[in-house]
Parts: structure tokens; C-alpha cells; sequence
């Protein structure tokens, strides 16, 4: 399994402004991604970082909003830029661990984002 | 394409009784299937997957769920409710070859007692 911490849990921002999240994990993983979860609905893939290449966007998604890094194994940030009242999610960190089944994924607590 | 269908919002049991949330899937070549369940200011918590093996699957909590290749379906069940199982169910399909889950809409479950 993996413990994640996520940095904040949840930050209420002004328009126009950016915040970046921190994601922490308790183990060495390759594959780390970054989903979110906007009010009411379900989770949406924003972009997959793997340690020491650029993060891969999903559709919808772009680098200059979301800008990602991923200096090691153990960590990761996501930062949402510019921010308008849309932003207002819950952003959530999420590893895949190797085990004897396959792989698994786990997810961090969340970031509770509010857009003002 | 991939995708994953929950087709209830929202279900309501009573505690002791059994419970069913429903899922289902469409992805190409084999799926791997998930459950998840998010608590009230929690983050999601792994419930059970389902690989390959025993269509029927044990996972934490008393949950199961049974593979049904033929309807497509990943059904989530129970046989006996709590009132600390209310929360919201994720089914989730990871597409082979590919790293990432896609989710469902989500159920929310309602245990009364």
C-alpha cells in the first residue's frame, strides 16, 4: 500500500491568483497522477507525472494551467494558475503501487479548492 | 473508448438488508475493475478489484463484487448493511495497457437504520 499526504487540504483563493498543491507519498513510485473531482461529480484524470519525464496532459487539460512537477520519486505538485471560480474543486493525488495482484491505485486525502 | 456507467444516483437500504450498487463497463480487450469508496471529507479508500480469476470478488468491509463478462457488469454487493456504509461509490475500468482509472459518476448509499 502507500500513505499520501496532500499540502493543503483545502485553501479558499481570489480570482486570477495560483496555488500549488504538494503531494507526498510514503514510498518510491513510479507512476503518480493528479485527478479532479468538481462539485457534485465524479473524478477526472487532469494528467499522469512520472518521475524525470513531462507530465502527460489528458484532453481538456494544459501544461500552462495546470503546470506539474515531479523532482522524485516520493513527490509531486500540481499547480492551478490563474484561477477562476470553475477551478472550484477538490484536487486529488493518486500513486500506482506494484503488487503480487497487479497494480493498485491509492489516493491522497484531497485538496478542497474554493475559487472566489 | 472507455467508459463506465453507474446508473443510480443514489441508493437507499435499510440497515441490515442487502445492498447492491450497480456498475457498468464498456473497454476494449480484457478490463480491469474497480470499486472505491469516498467518506464525507475523506479521500477515496480502495474497496476491491477484480483482475482476472474468480468472477466473484472479496474485498474490505463484507463488500464483493461479482464479474460478469457477459452483461458487462461489476455489481457491488452486501448481504448485510451498516449505517457506516453510507458514503459514495466509485466503480472505476482500467483499459489494458493503460495506467490511469476512469470513473464512474458515483452512488451515493444511504444506510437507515
Amino acid at each position: 500500500s502507500a500513505v499520501i499526504s496532500q499540502k493543503p487540504s483545502r485553501d479558499i483563493c481570489q480570482r486570477g491568483t495560483s496555488l500549488t498543491i504538494q503531494c507526498q507519498v510514503d514510498s518510491q513510485v513510479t507512476m503518480m497522477f493528479w485527478y479532479r473531482q468538481q462539485p457534485g461529480q465524479s473524478l477526472t484524470l487532469i494528467a499522469t507525472a512520472n518521475q524525470g519525464s513531462e507530465a502527460t496532459y489528458e484532453s481538456g487539460f494544459v501544461i500552462d494551467k495546470f503546470p506539474i512537477s515531479r523532482p522524485n520519486l516520493t513527490f509531486s505538485t500540481l499547480t492551478v494558475s490563474n484561477m477562476s471560480p470553475e477551478d472550484s474543486s477538490i484536487y486529488l493525488c493518486s500513486v500506482e503501487v506494484r503488487g503480487a495482484r497487479g497494480n493498485e491505485q491509492f489516493f491522497g486525502p484531497g485538496t478542497r479548492l474554493t475559487v472566489l | 473508448a472507455q467508459s463506465v456507467a453507474q446508473p443510480e444516483d443514489q441508493v437507499n437500504v435499510a440497515e441490515g438488508n442487502p445492498l447492491t450498487v450497480k456498475c457498468t463497463y464498456s473497454v476494449s480487450g480484457n478490463p480491469y475493475l474497480f470499486w472505491y469508496v469516498q467518506y464525507p471529507n475523506r479521500g477515496l479508500q480502495f474497496l476491491l478489484k477484480y483482475i482476472t480469476g474468480d468472477n466473484l470478488v472479496k474485498g474490505s468491509y463484507g463488500f464483493e463484487a461479482e464479474f460478469n463478462k457477459s452483461q458487462t457488469s461489476f455489481h457491488l454487493k452486501k448481504p448485510s448493511a451498516l449505517v457506516s456504509d453510507s458514503a459514495l461509490y466509485f466503480c472505476a475500468v482500467r483499459q489494458t495497457g493503460a495506467n490511469n482509472l476512469f470513473f464512474g459518476t458515483g452512488t451515493r448509499l444511504t444506510v437507515i437504520p
